[in-house]
């Protein structure tokens, strides 16, 4: 089975712009959760999702949003970018909602100038 | 609140040597542990998990840990490192969210392991 795959890898945007990404989930997982992990605060949950619906939302501003369409895959949005907002953003697929087992892409990096 | 401790932010070991790496949790009910592997510029790979019955988990890569509940501890050992064993690992602790069906996971700050020739 293919892994769960993360596009872009990289990307540099500007303070205020907006940003997408997207994960594709491993073949048959259901859910995707999305992390933040930076020097400073580690790793931290953003949201997760499972039929569509978001599940669970971290502490993080209205700024971030996500979404997840009928075949699984999910993309999550910033807006207004901010400088603290570089990071690496990983997103993990799981079987099914309440499923710990989480399996990571390998992160898209996004560094805000 | 659920919460995870590693208190060895970066440790080194020799080639060849043991290794283990501490992990506390805070978790009210029986906990779902797992332990993370990064490779600088990866994502997560998982190392292995403890969900119930024996309490000494074998994992991929040669790991293996054990789970302590007196003690709330979860410790990462390995008997022999290799040079490729250098990176950050992460022990994680699943929790419920609040009486949702929901879950997530909670990740310690992380260790970062340096091997040393």
């Amino acid at each position: 089975k293919a892994g769960v795959t993360q596009t872009p890898r990289y990307l540099i945007k500007t303070r205020g712009q907006q940003v997408t990404l997207s994960c594709s989930p491993i073949s048959g997982h259901r859910s995707v959760s999305w992390y933040q992990q930076t020097p400073g605060q580690g790793l931290q949950f953003l949201f997760e999702y499972f039929s569509e619906t978001q599940r669970n939302k971290g502490n993080f501003p209205g700024r971030f949003s996500g979404r997840q369409f009928s075949n699984s895959r999910s993309e999550m949005n910033v807006s207004t970018l901010e400088l603290g907002d570089s990071a690496l953003y990983l997103c993990a697929s799981s079987p099914g909602l309440a499923s710990y087992e989480q399996y990571f892409g390998p992160g898209t990096r996004l560094t805000v100038t | 609140a659920q919460s995870v401790t590693q208190p060895d932010i970066h440790i080194t070991v020799s080639e060849g040597a043991s290794l283990e790496l501490r992990c506390n949790y805070s978790y009210g009910a029986t906990p779902y542990l797992f332990w993370y592997v990064q490779s600088p510029g990866q994502g997560l790979q998982l190392l292995l998990k403890y969900f119930s019955g024996d309490t000494l988990v074998q994992g991929i890569k040669g790991f293996e840990a054990e789970f302590k509940r007196s003690q709330s501890s979860f410790n990462l050992r390995k008997p022999s490192v290799h040079w490729s064993d250098a990176a950050e690992y992460f022990c994680a602790v699943g929790a419920q969210v609040g009486y949702s069906s929901a879950s997530k996971i909670i990740f310690g700050s992380g260790t970062r392991l340096s091997i040393r020739p």
